[in-house]
This record gives C-alpha cells, structure tokens and sequence, in this order.
C-alpha cells in the first residue's frame, strides 16, 4: 500500500473549518483514500473514504484532487470535541496500515 | 456506524499469566478482525489479521505463539497474550470488517493491558 504524509501538527480556531492536507504521491489506481481520527485513549473512529470523486457525510467532507496524488479531509465548523489525531490511509487490500497522522487541536 | 465492542477496557495482571481479550462485532457480520497495539506517543502497529475460520496471518515480527488469535464465529475474535511480561504491556485495539476490502473497518475502544 502506498505511502502517505501527513504534517505532525495544526491548530484551527473553533467554529472554523479545519483544513487536514495528505499527500499520497505514490497511491495506484485502485486504491481507497480512508480517514480516521483518535481521541487520547480511545479506538480509531472512522470519519470518510473514497477513491477519486469527493465524498461528504455527516462528519466531514474528502477533496482528492484530479492526480489522486493528494488529498484533503475538511472538518466545516471546528469544536472542541475534533481535537484528535487524524489519520490518512492508502489502501486497496485488506488491512489499513496507520502512519504517524496529524495533531489536530481546535482552541477557543 | 457500526458497533465493536472489546472487553475487557482495561486489565492488570501478573507476570507469567496470560490474558485474554475479545472482540466482538455487535451488528454486523465481519469475515475479516484486525489487531492492533499502540505504545505511548506512538501510532497504532498492526500485530494481525484474522478470518473467520482459518488461521491468522500475522505481520512481520509478531510472534504468533505468544499472541494467539482465534475468529471462531463472523461476530467474534479474541487475542490471548500468553505468559505476559511488564513489555507487552500496552494498548490492545481491535477492528472488523464487514467485507475484506474497500468498505470501512470499524474499532474497538481498546483494552489497556498492565503487566506488573
């Protein structure tokens, strides 16, 4: 699977949209975009996936751009409670493989 | 989404003993269970990947005769930590998945493990 890199850490002010960038510049083409995210001491939760078109929920919007070499997770309006540590993963098999992610903390 | 469920959360137990965690998928069927073990400060490593009825297929440096992993039914898994030592110590995470790929995997909240 491919690889992916992720900065180690952001800042957003709360109600604010949080930008979460990965890059995937070696993704093929039928591998899954997935994001996860991990509150202190708790299991992963998932959040969104997709393969080359956006893909939005209840949670967060997925931008990947037209390459696929990279991609975008967007949470609308920041809270608190979104301060965690985000995951992207590249991968078209059967297990996901998580990196080091990045430190998302929303601040008042 | 859906539930998966571990117990214990959180377990102590003694040096040379072994411990066992379960995982199960509340409502749904998941062919396929993932372990996990996260040390502090650290990301999640994947230890294994189980399905139901056959034997785990386990990553590279995991020793399988002390992580034993059996996936007995499609709703559960259970990882048993054999002849534990204060370094296995650590953050035990399950996931299962309804199909084997490209759908999403669904975690446990995780079970703490003290080796004292």
């Amino acid at each position: 699977d491919a690889k992916t890199t992720q900065p180690t850490s952001m800042d957003c002010a709360e109600g604010r949209a949080a930008n979460l960038p990965c890059n995937h510049s070696t993704i093929s083409g039928n591998e899954y975009v997935y994001w996860y995210r991990q509150i202190h001491s708790q299991g992963p939760q998932y959040i969104i996936h997709g393969l080359k078109n956006n893909e939005t929920n209840e949670m967060a919007s997925l931008i990947i751009t037209e390459d696929r070499k990279s991609s975008t997770l967007i949470l609308p309006h920041a809270t608190l409670r979104d301060t965690a540590v985000y995951y992207c993963i590249v991968s078209a098999g059967n297990k996901l493989v998580f990196g080091a992610g990045t430190i998302l903390r929303v601040k008042s | 989404g859906a539930v998966v469920s571990q117990h214990p959360s959180w377990v102590i137990c003694k040096s040379g003993t072994s411990v066992k965690i379960e995982c199960r998928s509340l409502d749904f069927q998941a062919t396929t269970m993932f372990w996990y073990r996260q040390f502090p400060k650290q990301s999640l490593m994947l230890m294994a990947t189980s399905n139901e009825g056959s034997k785990a297929t386990y990553e590279q440096g995991v020793e399988k005769d002390k992580f034993l992993i059996n996936h007995a039914s499609l709703t559960l898994s259970t990882l048993t930590v054999t002849s534990a030592h204060p370094e296995d110590s650590s953050f035990y995470i399950c996931s299962a998945r309804v199909y084997a790929t490209n759908t999403e995997a669904f975690f446990g909240q995780g079970t703490r493990l003290t080796v004292v």
